[in-house]
């Protein structure tokens, strides 16, 4: 069974950072690309970044720009988010989200980590 | 940016009823559109995707339809495990999500 499972994620004080991890398995990692989507919890969803199958290609929100990073490890099948100055915008569930190459929508979902950041 | 504009925001059905959700992009797109299901406390579900096309293990009381900037979900005849909120994105320039329309039983 495809499986993402997503950790890191807790509380952090304004300016501080967080990263984020993501395990996947059941599946071949190499094949797709990878996005990160965040839900302020109650509120819609919000697409972050995407990184593609071998890690040369990455794109971000506006809203993210400059303070976070997309990476992965396809050695360890392992999606990363490294977050830096984060805000209390930046509060909300983050999602590992699969696609595959090219314009695709997901279609796979992990069960997301909750990121508060707060004093 | 592309936008997407979904209506309603919430909607109020029952067992049974036809249901439909409509979504608006702020320039074509082509058929480059899916919908998700979630329920409280669950990630997102692929219901369809290329507007039209049902994602393996859907029910087939759920449809798309439209192209360029028009497009909606219909719920045929919803059932209790429907009661949930449904989100349009578009993935024709990166992803944009649609503000989520929620079914709640009447």
């Amino acid at each position: 069974e495809v499986q993402l499972v997503e950790s890191g994620g807790g509380l952090v004080q304004p300016g501080g950072s967080l990263r984020l991890s993501c395990a996947a398995s059941a599946f071949t990692f190499t094949n797709y690309w990878m996005h990160w989507v965040r839900q302020v919890p109650g509120m819609g969803l919000e697409w972050v970044s995407r990184i593609n199958n071998d890690g040369s290609s990455t794109i971000y929100a506006d809203s993210v720009k400059g303070r976070f990073t997309i990476s992965r490890d396809n050695a360890r099948n392992t999606l990363y988010l490294q977050m830096n100055s984060l805000r209390a915008e930046d509060t909300a569930v983050y999602y590992c989200v699969r696609a595959l190459r090219g314009p695709t929508p997901a279609d796979y979902w992990g069960q997301g980590t909750l990121v508060s950041v707060s004093s | 940016d592309i936008q997407m504009t979904q209506s309603p925001s919430t909607l109020s059905a029952s067992v049974g009823d036809r249901v439909t959700i409509t979504c608006r992009a702020s320039q074509s797109i082509g058929s480059w559109v899916a919908w998700y299901q979630q329920r409280p406390g669950k990630a997102p579900n692929l219901l369809i995707y290329a507007a039209s096309s049902l994602q393996s293990g859907v029910p087939s009381r759920f449809s798309g339809s439209g192209s360029g900037t028009e497009f909606t979900l219909t719920i045929s005849s919803l059932q209790p495990d429907d009661f949930a909120t449904y989100y349009c994105q578009q993935y024709n320039t990166y992803w944009t999500f649609g503000q989520g329309t929620k079914v709640e039983i009447k």
